[in-house]
């Protein structure tokens, strides 16, 4: 499977802990995006990468959060003092400039199957 | 943050039935796209758009990008029970070209056979 992958899939934190996702994107595309999903809400976007570089953070992105893709490769995304507000999908999707859409040399944007964060 | 408007939020129909939602923004959009997600998974891309009055076809999917460029629409013709799920649009603005994503917040479609 040479989708975007996402680890873990699940996971259950107490109130005040930090807590580390991953994401390998697909792996020709360099831009790869976090998003965060509430329940019954659309994926709204948190930041991206083009290669290592970090190029745009949204103000959802509080002091709390922090995100990395040091080899321009997997990234990790880290929540600190971690909230109940913090509860969603973390959604992680991988990409090339201007391909949206997939053709027969590149799957295009594509998201992983994202990380369900529950804060207790 | 901003999101465009979807609607309707939830359908419940006959399988073979016809479906149609749409997306409405105030703010120029220079592409459009239309995801399906279900449960426990992320967004896959159906169909994506780039032009203004593009009306492109996927299988039994017809998407159109609205001729203001404020607005999508989706139909389904002939609905079978593996459609069902959540549908989102999605939209990047014309003003950037990061490839950031605006989402509505999706429409429900249940299918009965």
């Amino acid at each position: 499977d040479t989708g975007v992958s996402q680890d873990p899939r699940h996971k259950i934190t107490k109130r005040g802990q930090n807590v580390t996702f991953r994401c390998d994107p697909i792996s020709e595309h360099n831009r790869l995006y976090w998003y965060r999903q509430t329940l019954g809400q659309g994926p709204e976007f948190l930041t991206y990468f083009q290669n290592e570089a970090q190029l745009e953070k949204s103000r959802l992105l509080s002091d709390r959060f922090s995100a990395e893709r040091p080899k321009g490769s997997f990234s990790t995304l880290e929540i600190q003092r971690t909230e109940q507000g913090d509860s969603a999908m973390y959604l992680c999707a991988s990409g090339i400039p201007g391909q949206p859409y997939p053709s027969e040399n590149t799957d295009g944007y594509t998201f992983g199957s994202g990380t369900r964060l529950t804060v207790v | 943050g901003q999101q465009l408007n979807q609607s309707p939020q939830s359908m419940f129909i006959q399988e073979g039935e016809d479906v149609s939602m749409n997306c409405t923004s105030s703010s120029i959009f220079n592409t459009w796209l239309w995801y399906k997600q279900e449960p426990g998974e992320g967004p896959v891309l159906l169909i994506a758009l780039y032009k203004a009055g593009e009306l492109t076809s996927n299988g039994r999917l017809t998407a159109q990008f609205g001729i203001t460029r404020k607005d999508s629409f989706l139909n389904i013709s002939a609905s079978i029970p593996s459609d069902v799920g959540i549908y989102f649009c999605a939209g990047q603005l014309r003003s950037s070209n990061t490839g950031k994503l605006i989402f509505g917040q999706g429409t429900t479609l249940q299918v009965k056979p």
